[in-house]
């Protein structure tokens, strides 16, 4: 979806380098999640963020961190890059107010191919 | 605990014949239903989605059945083309929940 957008798209890193994934979106959405995807496991919930104010943990938060720096802007970020954390990391948005309130649909956008060495 | 499962991992169709994709659910209290498309290299496109107070819901050439009482899901996609070829999850939530719970996806080939 081109009104989701995530940079880098690959990127390839060392054991223990700081790196960071960015996600913008163009929706006006209020909520922002960031999934990784494995192959076998499917999508795993990391941080999702329901405004600027709210940042909330997922499944499997330890060893990453997360910033929303604008309604537009949800940052991923890999204090410490490990081997297992070589995945596809995908960034999504959703509006509750589009479904009442209690229910949303979730927008991906093309994801971040991420290789640590 | 509870999850969203697939019957099939693979599903290999002529072009031109009818897809069924199937899913069940195990969470009784999800009331919001979604199916994604995952092309590759690409992240997964919505599709359709119903909610548990439907049974059935259509699309462009897609059609969304629930069958709450044994907690099953399906996706039916009429005359298969090639560009239907993709990895195809199926995905909950419920009211009391923030997040969907996604299927692990079912391949869909589509043979020319």
């Amino acid at each position: 979806d081109a009104d989701v957008t995530q940079t880098p798209r690959n990127r390839i890193t060392k054991t223990g380098k700081r790196i960071m994934l960015e996600c913008s979106q163009t929706k006006g959405h209020d909520r922002m999640y960031w999934y990784r995807q494995d192959p076998g496991l499917g999508l795993r919930l990391i941080y999702y963020s329901f405004d600027v104010k709210d940042i909330n943990k997922g499944e499997i938060s330890d060893g990453y961190s997360v910033s929303r720096q604008a309604q537009a802007k949800f940052s991923l970020s890999l204090e410490s890059a490990i081997p297992n954390q070589t995945a596809l990391y995908f960034c999504a948005t959703s509006d509750h107010r589009l479904a009442g309130g209690s229910t949303d649909t979730q927008y991906f956008g093309p994801g971040t191919r991420l290789t640590v060495l | 605990g509870e999850s969203v499962g697939l019957h099939l991992p693979t599903l290999s169709v002529q072009e031109g014949d009818n897809s069924i994709i199937n899913c069940a659910y195990s969470n009784s209290a999800s009331d919001y239903f979604i199916w994604y498309k995952q092309e590759s290299g690409k992240g997964p496109q919505f599709i359709i989605d119903i909610r548990s107070n439907m049974d059935k819901r259509q699309g462009q050439r897609v059609t969304v059945l629930l069958n709450k009482t044994v907690k099953h899901l399906s996706l039916q996609i009429a005359a298969t083309q090639p560009g239907d070829s993709a990895v195809y999850f199926c995905a909950e939530n419920n009211w009391s929940n923030y997040k969907l719970t996604f299927g692990k996806g079912t391949l869909l080939t589509v043979n020319p």
